[in-house]
């Protein structure tokens, strides 16, 4: 089955910027979206179709896609950013199955 | 506003079943698909299945394929999940989501906070 991968974790401190990336096979002909979720809450959509952000989402989000690998790149992490992170697509095959990345825990201390 | 609230949860016993339902207001439910997505206790969000706006189209998770059924009622705003055959390893918080889909792909633009399910003797 497809799968999305993304590193376990990944830590900056206030004011660096933070990376995560996400790997799929299909990623070159499907759009990757990312999701945040803070403890204890449900996820929220912070970058959709691989690099626009809704609105309400701060400018320091921003998203880019090349080949077969995504990137959610945030400038100038704020404490408040601490959360896990999911890359989330569909599969190429034609089954149209939606698909979650692993998730990354971002911690910016 | 668009909400979405789930409700159904709670604890079951293995080989049990569980309805899960999902009221939703503020937008044309009709228009839309809709998800189902979990995630079990400490772990990522797994998605389970959808359905087209007409439920002309399902789809699942090979982990809940033949177990699970998603269905709505357009005039009551509602989307449901029959859970039949239930494992431990299907303890989750369940959460129902919008699908905002283009000539593309689609995406889920808004989440509901979940219903627990407890499967456990």
């Amino acid at each position: 089955s497809y799968e999305l991968t993304q590193p376990p974790s990944v830590s900056v401190s206030p004011g660096q910027t933070a990376r995560i990336t996400c790997s799929g096979d299909a990623l070159p002909k499907k759009y990757a979206y990312w999701y945040q979720q803070k403890s204890g809450q449900a996820p929220v959509l912070v970058i959709y179709e691989d690099s626009k952000r809704p609105s309400g989402i701060p400018e320091r989000f921003s998203g880019s896609s090349s080949g077969t690998m995504a990137t959610l790149t945030i400038s100038g992490a704020q404490v408040e950013d601490e959360a896990d992170y999911y890359c989330y697509s569909t599969d190429s095959s034609g089954n149209h199955r939606r698909v979650f990345g692993g998730g990354t825990k971002l911690t910016v201390l | 506003q668009v909400q979405l609230v789930e409700s159904g949860g709670g604890l079951v016993k293995p080989g049990g079943s569980l309805r899960l339902s999902c009221a939703a207001s503020g937008f044309t439910f009709s228009d839309y698909y809709m998800s189902w997505i979990r995630q079990a206790p400490g772990k990522g969000l797994e998605w389970v299945s959808y359905i087209s706006s007409s439920s002309s189209y399902t789809n699942y998770a090979d982990s809940v394929k033949g177990r699970f059924t998603i269905s709505r009622d357009n005039a009551k705003n509602s989307l449901y999940l029959q859970m039949n055959s239930l494992r431990a390893e299907d303890t989750a918080v369940y959460y129902c989501a919008r699908e905002d889909c283009s000539s593309t792909s689609c995406y889920l633009d808004y989440w509901g906070q979940g219903t627990l399910v407890t499967v456990s003797s």
